[in-house]
C-alpha cells in the first residue's frame, strides 16, 4: 500500500538559513506524482512544488527546490533563505496510479523560522 | 483567476443533524476532492468527483456524501453528525487529468471548520 513518511513531527531553523524538510514514500507504481503542501495556522493548504516520477531533474519553484531521490525514495522539500512567514505546517504528498490517484499525505512538519 | 472558495468557513452542529458544505472550484477545473483534517487522523481523503460522477472514494462511513453539479461545483453532506465529525474540511480542485504536472496538481481552498456538540 502506499504511504508516505515524515519523520520530522517539528523543526526549528534561524531566519535567512536553509532548512531541509524531509519525506520518505513507498508504491508499487513506476508511475506516481510527489508534492508539498505548506499550511499556515489559517489551515488553508498552499500548494508549493510538485515532481513526476519520470522527471529527469530536481524541481525548483522560487525559494523551493525538491530533492529528489528516486532509488531511496525520498523527496525532501528545500527552504532556502528562510523567511519568518515560511513558519507553518509542511504536508508531503503523493498520487499515483495504483491508489487510483488518490491524494495521499504524510503526517507533517512543523517548521518554526526564529528571527 | 479565483481560487477555490469554500463556504461557509465556520459551521456548529449539534449531534444528530446534519450539514452541507460547498466548494467551488478554480475556473475550467472539473475534479473537486474533499478531505478531512483531524489532529488525531490528519489529512483523510473523502472523494473525488470529475465531470459530476464520483471518481474515487475513500474509507468513510455512507453518511458522508457528495455531488458535483454541471458547472463543476460540489457540495458535501454529513448526515446524523457525530461528535467525532469535528474537523476541518479541505476542498480541492484540479483539471483532473493524470499525465502529470498541472493536470494533476490540486488547488485547496480555506476550508470549513466544522464543530459538533
Amino acid at each position: 500500500a502506499q504511504k508516505i513518511t515524515q519523520t520530522q513531527p517539528g523543526m526549528f531553523v534561524q531566519e535567512k538559513e536553509a532548512v531541509t524538510l524531509d519525506c520518505t514514500y513507498d508504491t508499487s507504481d513506476p508511475s506516481y506524482g510527489l508534492f508539498w503542501y505548506k499550511q499556515p495556522s489559517s489551515g488553508e493548504m498552499i500548494f508549493l512544488i510538485y515532481q513526476g516520477s519520470y522527471d529527469q531533474q530536481n524541481a525548483t519553484e522560487g525559494r523551493y527546490s525538491l530533492n529528489f531521490q528516486k532509488a531511496r525514495k525520498s523527496a525532501n522539500l528545500v527552504i532556502s533563505a528562510s523567511q519568518l512567514g515560511d513558519s507553518a505546517m509542511y504536508f508531503c504528498a503523493m498520487r499515483a496510479r495504483d491508489s487510483s490517484y488518490k491524494l495521499i499525505f504524510g503526517s507533517g512538519t512543523r517548521l518554526l523560522v526564529r528571527p | 483567476k479565483a481560487g477555490v472558495t469554500q463556504t461557509p468557513r465556520y459551521l456548529i452542529k449539534t449531534r444528530g443533524q446534519q450539514v452541507t458544505l460547498s466548494c467551488s472550484p478554480i475556473s475550467g477545473h472539473r475534479s473537486v476532492s474533499w478531505y478531512q483534517q483531524t489532529p488525531g487522523q490528519g489529512l483523510q481523503f473523502l472523494f473525488e468527483y470529475f465531470s459530476e460522477t464520483q471518481r474515487n472514494k475513500g474509507n468513510f462511513p455512507g453518511r458522508f456524501s457528495g455531488r458535483q453539479f454541471s458547472n463543476s461545483r460540489s457540495e458535501m453532506n454529513v448526515s446524523t453528525l457525530e461528535l467525532g465529525d469535528s474537523a476541518l474540511y479541505l476542498c480541492a480542485s484540479s483539471l483532473g487529468g493524470t499525465s502529470g504536472g498541472d493536470q494533476e496538481t490540486q488547488y485547496f481552498g480555506p476550508g470549513t471548520r466544522l464543530l459538533v456538540l
